[in-house]
């Protein structure tokens, strides 16, 4: 099992571009979550899909998107970057539901993360 | 203030045990965790403990929670220099599934 993967694993972008990351979850799992981690603090979340939809988004302005494909991979788009977009992006993924559309708080594993790095 | 808090450093001899500290404001929180963070490495998930349990131990690890006072606690026996880290504390709000709030982490360092 190759757990939670992530790619790139760093990325320099200038002010102004836009970029992409990808994430794809641990086997068995279908939710995929977001964090973006500045250096020195502790992981933001930014959004969380599931079922190929946003189902939570922390207060992360618009410039962030994302998507989740039928495999249950994911993609987190940034436009328009800034200076203070600058840090490590982690992916956590988390199982199945329960049933019933219920989610049940369990364990949630993450990738190595993409450090971005914008100049 | 913010929602999780944790101490910055933690300093502990090789072989003592070392105790990390946590407090947490959302009364409503379901799950409490222990991540470990290495340098240049993503979030190892220690631990967690469901906010009905007082105390849950794994193999080195004891984490024991205060839900009155909001307390968590993470203690590592006979901590080794391999336990240096970033130690963060996370809880999921209840009805979020799996949307989780860290504190800034603790950094732990093992000395020999």
């Amino acid at each position: 099992d190759a757990g939670v993967t992530q790619s790139p694993t760093h990325l320099i972008k200038t002010r102004g571009q836009q970029v992409t990351l990808r994430c794809s979850p641990k086997s068995g799992h279908d939710t995929v979550s977001w964090y973006q981690q500045a250096l020195g603090q502790g992981p933001q979340f930014i959004f969380q899909y599931y079922e190929e939809e946003e189902r939570q988004r922390g207060n992360f302005p618009d410039r962030f998107s994302g998507h989740q494909f039928p495999n249950y991979s994911s993609e987190l788009n940034v436009n328009a970057l800034l200076l203070g977009d600058s840090a490590l992006y982690l992916c956590a993924s988390s199982p199945k539901t329960a049933g019933q559309g219920i989610h049940m708080n369990t364990e949630a594993f993450f990738g190595q993360g993409t450090r971005l790095t914008v100049v | 203030g913010e929602d999780v808090e944790q101490s910055l450093f933690l300093s502990v001899r090789e072989g003592d045990s070392s105790v990390i500290n946590c407090t947490y404001t959302d009364s409503s929180s379901t799950y409490l965790y222990w991540y470990k963070q290495e340098p240049g490495a993503g979030l190892q998930l220690l631990t967690y403990i469901f906010s009905n349990m007082d105390m849950k131990q794994d193999q080195r690890l004891t984490v024991l929670l205060n839900k009155k006072d909001k307390h968590l606690s993470l203690r590592i026996a006979d901590t080794q220099t391999g336990d240096s880290a970033i130690y963060f504390c996370a809880e999921s709000r209840s009805g979020s599934a799996r949307q989780l709030t860290f504190g800034s982490g603790t950094q732990l360092t093992v000395l020999p």
